[in-house]
């Protein structure tokens, strides 16, 4: 199958500044990215849907100038945090679909940890 | 707006034992994709199956198949001859089959159930 490379796989960052996670799609186009946080044994939340070349699309309660979203290629999406804070911290996972195709490819999520 | 619902959210089974795994889910929709993904410790989701709403017949995939009910809006995964490996936090999907707006592609996930496997 396809494959989605996320990266850092982990990272640690100091409270208030600001980290990048970046998503890349090795050997599709991703017309459409998601991503997700998702707290220990809980589901996933989407955050936002991010489409080539467009704004990201948010989520409701999820804060558009704490999570920026850039989507400037259709091979790489990044997710930037803000003025990270520890409550930010948690797991964060991106998945990326090719135009029409049913299944959607999954990063292998980055950890991040805000002290 | 869809919802998706694992009520169970711990299961166990023995090794080479058989388990079933329930999800329930809402939708007005008349065409959709349902998904059951796995995420094992390393927490990388693994696909494990789908069906699409619109075929009759349930989905196999080896040891992994689906009993699809549309009309109760019920998608429930069985596990046969259950491994160590298959070990791992289980979630329901939901995708609508509608190709437009900026949402397409997007999955509304179910609580999850994490699978224990016993030797």
């Amino acid at each position: 199958g396809a494959v989605v490379s996320q990266h850092p796989s982990w990272v640690i960052c100091k409270s208030g500044t600001s980290v990048k996670i970046e998503c890349r799609s090795l050997d599709f186009q991703a017309t459409t990215m998601f991503w997700y946080r998702q707290f220990p044994k809980q589901s996933l939340m989407l955050m936002a849907t991010s489409n080539e070349g467009s704004k990201a699309t948010y989520e409701q309660g999820v804060e558009k100038d704490k999570f920026l979203i850039n989507h400037a290629s259709l091979t790489l999406s990044t997710l930037t945090v803000t003025s990270a804070h520890p409550e930010d911290s948690s797991f964060y996972i991106c998945s990326a679909t090719a135009g029409a195709s049913t299944e959607a490819f999954f990063g292998q999520g980055t950890r991040l940890t805000v002290v | 707006a869809q919802t998706v619902t694992q009520s169970q959210p711990e299961m166990s089974v023995q090794e080479a034992e058989t388990v079933t795994l329930s999800c329930t889910y809402d939708t007005s929709e008349s065409d959709y994709y349902l998904f059951w993904y796995k995420q094992p410790p390393s927490r990388q989701m693994i696909l494990v199956i789908r069906q699409e709403a619109y075929k009759q017949q349930n989905a196999t995939e080896n040891r992994f198949s689906v009993n699809f009910q549309k009309a109760a809006k019920s998608f429930s995964l069985k596990i046969s001859d259950s491994q160590l490996g298959d070990a791992a936090m289980y979630f329901c999907a939901y995708r609508s089959a509608f190709a437009g707006g900026t949402s397409y592609g997007k999955l509304t996930f179910g609580q999850g159930t994490i699978l224990t496997v016993h030797p």
